[in-house]
């Protein structure tokens, strides 16, 4: 069964400080993987997308690594503001899927205080 | 350039009725799929609309339907409300390269909350 499982489910961390978020996935055969940014009830925002064949993706201080070989991927963010509070949504295309194709985790919601 | 735009942001309904939700896709896409978002969990995948068919269809029952108008623009019919239709309403827009595969950037509008009393 194609799944993405994300951790932690939920963070809390200092304004100024650094976090990585984490997403194991089991999906196949694997073509993409999106990280999203989704605001408290607002839609998804695209940070960043990969092919299998990327092993690192930066967005301002956002950084994506894929390690296709293990089905791991992880979004680091550096020197976090406020405005990082948001949930982070981890999404694997299967290859030939289509929009069908694709399996959402569920998120890592992200608080970020001052 | 408008992204994508969803109408209306929220909307209560009770049950049994039935419901239109609208959405246009950014300029220059001309694929649009919609998703519902239970609070705390990810975007599940409804249908997809390209060419003014549904192409795609996810695991939802047959009240929910679909239409895709010639300038792009979509909507979401769900007839004889449940109270686990409460949700939010995501659509989404892409520009279809080949096939049914879908590359690039899918961008999301801010969502229709839909709320069943």
């Amino acid at each position: 069964k194609n799944q993405v499982e994300q951790s932690p489910q939920s963070l809390i961390i200092l304004e100024g400080k650094n976090c990585t978020l984490q997403c194991n996935y089991t999906v196949s055969p694997f073509s993409n993987l999106r990280w999203y940014k989704q605001d408290t009830g607002r839609g998804p925002v695209s940070l960043t997308i990969m092919t299998f064949s990327e092993n690192t993706k930066s967005n301002g201080r956002y950084t994506a690594t894929l390690d296709a070989d293990t089905k791991q991927s992880s979004l680091h963010i550096t020197a976090s503001q406020l405005s990082d509070s948001a949930s982070y949504i981890c999404v694997c295309d299967r290859e030939g899927g289509g929009a069908d194709g694709l399996t959402f985790g569920k998120g890592t919601h992200l608080i970020i205080q001052p | 350039d408008a992204g994508v735009t969803q109408s209306p942001t929220h909307l209560i309904k009770t049950r049994g009725q039935q419901v239109t939700l609208r959405c246009s896709p950014k300029s220059g896409h001309d694929t649009v799929s919609w998703y519902q978002q239970a609070l705390g969990q990810g975007p599940q995948f409804i249908f997809q609309y390209y060419e003014e068919e549904e192409r795609q269809r996810g695991n939802f029952p047959d009240r929910f339907s679909g239409h895709q108008f010639p300038n792009y623009s979509s909507e979401l019919n769900v007839n004889a409300l449940l109270l686990g239709d409460s949700a939010l309403y995501l659509c989404a827009s892409s520009r279809r390269t080949s096939g049914i595969t879908l590359t690039g950037e899918l961008f999301f509008g801010e969502g229709s909350r839909l709320t069943v009393l």
